[in-house]
């Protein structure tokens, strides 16, 4: 298997579940990144990890908690989100050197109820 | 503030014709800019990237133009197919070293008419 893979595909939960998306890049890159992707705006970056190591958060609202056990994978733990949280979240990895491209999963539909 | 202004928000071309894209930045630190393509229900993949040490970047029918004095940056799209229909979007990084998120353009939709 090789790129990177985000489960699940879709999701849709209440106000008050708790979930978790994840992600596993199998391109043997050292920085992974989560970005939200709503419908007319930008793609939105929240957090970057390098090496494991959180490096910016962009000011997500706590309710977004990022997780980073190895530089394979990554979560994005999720609790009381909003109904104005519903969008498609992608998931990339990249080199940590110089002007590395990024690669982008297919992402998670979440949808809040 | 949206640091990456895309333009058109939505294009029609005919088959065979050029579509051009336009984008422009505010942060004269970005110093890489890369296009992605994106298909329904599929992220987005890396099409082609320029630094602004070159002027124009070409891969196959695809090419970046760009002006660093203007702060602007276009992709052109030569003998568009329908196969090309996607929403295009750009973006720029400040890359500090390290691993460094993007900035994205709004997108575009551009659809290819045979």
């Amino acid at each position: 298997e090789t790129g990177v893979t985000q489960t699940p595909r879709h999701l849709v939960m209440g106000m008050t579940n708790k979930k978790s998306l994840k992600c596993e890049q199998h391109l043997g890159h050292n920085a992974m990144y989560w970005y939200k992707q709503s419908a007319k705006k930008p793609l939105e970056l929240m957090f970057v990890y390098n090496f494991k190591e959180q490096t910016e958060n962009n000011s997500v609202p706590s309710r977004f908690s990022p997780e980073c056990p190895n530089s394979s994978h990554l979560f994005l733990h999720l609790h009381t989100l909003q109904p104005e949280d519903s969008a498609l979240y992608l998931c990339a990895s990249s080199q940590n050197r110089g002007n590395q491209p990024q690669h982008f999963g297919d992402g998670t539909r979440l949808s809040i109820l | 503030q949206q640091q990456v202004k895309q333009s058109p928000q939505s294009l029609i071309v005919q088959k065979g014709g050029i579509s051009i894209i336009n984008c422009a930045y505010e942060n004269t630190a970005f110093d890489y800019f890369p296009w992605y393509q994106q298909f329904p229900g599929k992220g987005p993949a890396l099409l082609i990237a320029i630094r602004p040490d070159v002027s124009e970047k070409k891969e196959g029918r695809f090419t970046i133009s760009f002006n660093k004095s203007a702060k602007q940056f276009s992709l052109h799209i030569m003998d568009s197919q329908p196969g090309d229909s996607a929403t295009y979007f750009c973006a720029a990084r400040h890359s500090g070293g390290g691993a460094d998120g993007l900035t994205f353009g709004k997108g575009t939709h551009l659809i290819i008419q045979p």
